[in-house]
């Protein structure tokens, strides 16, 4: 059973730049024909992709946050991470990581609350 | 504003079969998956593709599409279905890129 666990700070001052890992465990992140995304959800508001990672190291970014956003893979580790730049206030969510948006977004993390905060 | 629109509430008698939709130009091109979410936990993948459901799915779930709108129907909704809905697709660039709908609070009354 595919396993997906976030981690990183859970407070990040303003104009700095948010960095998540999420760990893949029950299976390597290189087989099979799998993207990795990063979705997230701001308190009681709706989800939002922020982009996907196939292990080749393809990416692609939701044109909103494009600029901001790095997504990078580590397959020796069985990990992938997300960066994103410049954040404000409008970044405080709940970051998940998930397998997918291939056949959907089949298996997800817990989640890990980032506050942008100074 | 999301490219896929959803009505924000609906609610259903418990055992009755419910109907939550989702609306966007690219679910002419593109099927929708469908995700549960319960309060303070990840959401849950439902349905994909035509009409899948992910292992472990009770099989009161079901998908649809038609034109530019895709539902997920739950046939004799339990308490334990009460939750927020979620749809998810590409968006209508041509682009990879996935969008979600806003999201359903559904109520089992």
């Amino acid at each position: 059973q595919v396993q997906l666990q976030e981690s990183g700070p859970g407070l990040v001052k303003p104009s700095q730049t948010l960095s998540l890992t999420c760990t893949v465990s029950g299976g390597s992140i290189s087989s099979g024909s799998y993207y990795w995304s990063w979705i997230r959800q701001p308190a009681g508001k709706g989800l939002e992709w922020i982009g996907r990672i196939y292990t080749s190291g393809s990416t692609n970014y939701n044109p909103s946050l494009k600029s901001r956003v790095t997504i990078s893979v580590d397959t020796s580790k069985n990990q992938f991470s997300l960066k994103l730049s410049s954040v404000t206030a409008a970044d405080t969510a709940v970051y998940y990581c998930a397998r997918g948006p291939m056949s959907g977004f089949g298996y997800w993390g817990q989640g890990t609350l980032v506050t942008v905060s100074s | 504003s999301s490219e896929l629109t959803q009505d924000p509430a609906v609610s259903v008698a418990l055992g009755q079969t419910v109907r939550i939709t989702c609306q966007g130009d690219s679910l002419r091109s593109y099927y929708a998956s469908w995700y549960q979410q319960k309060p303070g936990q990840a959401p849950v993948l439902v349905i994909y593709g035509k009409n899948n459901r992910p292992s472990g799915i009770p099989d009161r779930f079901s998908g649809s599409s038609s034109g530019n709108t895709a539902s997920l129907t739950i046939t004799g909704a339990q308490a334990e279905d009460e939750a927020d809905y979620y749809c998810n697709s590409r968006d209508s660039s041509g682009n990879p890129n996935w969008v979600f709908g806003g999201g359903t609070k559904l109520t089992v009354l």
